[in-house]
């Protein structure tokens, strides 16, 4: 298995602009988990997925954020309109049948927002 | 709130030492523990979990503990090598909120 795909790994955009991530799980998995990672305040959790449903958002940092799951091999992170301070690395997870079970990484998106 | 605090931040050993890196966390109510290293501009990369109801886990050179009622969990490695320079995270899944809590990171680099 390819393990857990993030696309793009680097993006670099301006203030304003409309950016998504993307991610598809490993097949199989039915719990997909998007985070994100900054110096200051380490890695969080944002959304996670089950069987394609969001279950808690309340990681969200705002109206700005939002995430879909059209299908059980793709989900997308939008933010729009975006900021500097949205600057972090984004990474998607999933696991297998139950979100107590082992979480697997992407290597992440690094967004950079000028 | 479930919390999760890594000490030391930063660990600087020779090559061949055995070390112990150390992970404690505030709320006893989770499902499991979880060892990740992180290499430099890279996603995680899941080293051992432990359930609840264990006590420890084995892989390789590496081998991590888990006590629920001391809130507490560490992973030893085992004769390092400088392969193993990386950050070391630990996270706890919370039972009540079914969120994965990470610590900051133990950022480990062995000196050839």
């Amino acid at each position: 298995d390819a393990g857990v795909i993030q696309s793009p790994r680097h993006e670099v955009t301006e203030m304003g602009q409309e950016v998504t991530l993307r991610c598809k799980p490993i097949s199989g998995h039915d719990y997909l988990f998007w985070y994100r990672q900054t110096m200051m305040r380490g890695l969080e959790l944002l959304i996670y997925f089950n069987n394609n449903v969001p279950i808690d958002d309340s990681g969200m940092p705002e109206d700005r954020f939002s995430a879909k799951m059209p299908n059980a091999s793709f989900s997308t992170l939008k933010i729009q309109p975006s900021e500097p301070r949205d600057s972090a690395v984004y990474f998607c997870a999933s696991s297998l049948v139950g979100y107590y079970n082992e979480q697997f990484f992407g290597p992440g998106t690094r967004l950079t927002v000028l | 709130k479930q919390e999760v605090t890594q000490i030391p931040a930063a660990l600087s050993v020779p090559e061949g030492e055995n070390l112990v890196l150390n992970c404690s966390f505030t709320d006893s109510a989770i499902y499991n523990l979880q060892w990740f290293r992180q290499d430099p501009g890279k996603g995680l990369t899941s080293l051992l979990l432990i359930q609840s109801s264990q006590r420890e886990q084995t892989s390789g050179r590496l081998n991590a503990s888990l006590d629920k009622s001391s809130g507490r969990s560490t992973l030893y490695i085992a004769a390092s090598q400088p392969g193993d320079s990386a950050t070391y995270l630990c996270a706890a899944l919370s039972s009540n909120t079914g969120k994965l809590i990470f610590g900051q990171g133990t950022t480990l680099q062995v000196k050839p």
